[in-house]
């Protein structure tokens, strides 16, 4: 069983469409990173959180740390969303474990 | 201020060939982590340098291994390449601690 479960694993949408991505991990952590993957294999880093929720622009991110859960949402969804999100987990050292990704598409 | 650069971009390898792979960090960055990206799968940790010594190393074999240089760019090196090690190659690099990791661009290797 991997350490950091994500899902959906594919999701689609139409523009403008409430998008919600969820990350559950199994034992405590210090950082959970969410990351934005493009086709050609760039990623770019979303968020980093230890507690509660941030945002930035349309994206939301949100932490349970009780329940070992979290949330990536984003809002009015665009065709530029469109790309593979990744939850990532860290302990007390840089090193980052990773989901298998959530590939989302969003339609026009 | 300069962002995580790799190369090369792409590369194609035999089986049992050496490969190095290079990663300049992010300006002020001590810290670098390398990373291989099956397709279709989430990165997996390969090890991660800080101010040039080893500072963890994920479920990799010997012939994975790695340098830090003063300036704290880095290089993967793999020795007697196998099919299975075709992938995309990430560095990223961070302040160290539990500071963001920002990624470069991937190598992407092919071994035939």
């Amino acid at each position: 069983k991997n350490e950091v479960e994500q899902s959906p694993q594919n999701l689609t949408a139409q523009e403008g469409e409430f998008i919600t991505i969820n990350c559950s991990y199994s034992v405590g952590i210090s950082a959970l990173h969410w990351l934005q993957q493009h086709p050609g294999g760039g990623i770019v880093s979303l968020f980093m959180l230890s507690s509660g929720k941030k945002k930035h622009g349309r994206l939301i991110a949100t932490i349970n740390i009780q329940e070992k859960h979290s949330s990536l949402h984003i809002t009015a969804s665009h065709p530029r969303d469109s790309a593979v999100y990744i939850c990532a987990v860290g302990y007390n050292t840089d090193k980052l474990i990773f989901g298998t990704g959530t590939r989302l598409q969003v339609f026009p | 201020e300069t962002g995580v650069t790799q190369s090369p971009t792409h590369l194609i390898k035999t089986r049992g060939q050496q490969v190095t792979l290079r990663c300049s960090s992010q300006s002020g960055h001590n810290t670098v982590s390398w990373y291989q990206q099956a397709l279709g799968q989430g990165p997996q940790f390969i090890f991660q340098y800080y101010r040039e010594e080893e500072n963890g190393r994920g479920n990799f074999p010997p012939r994975f291994s790695g340098l830090q240089f003063p300036n704290y760019s880095s290089e993967l090196n793999v020795n007697a390449l196998e099919l299975d090690d075709s992938a995309l190659y990430l560095c990223a690099s961070s302040r160290g601690g539990q500071e963001t990791q920002y990624f470069g661009p991937g190598t992407r290797l092919l071994v035939l």
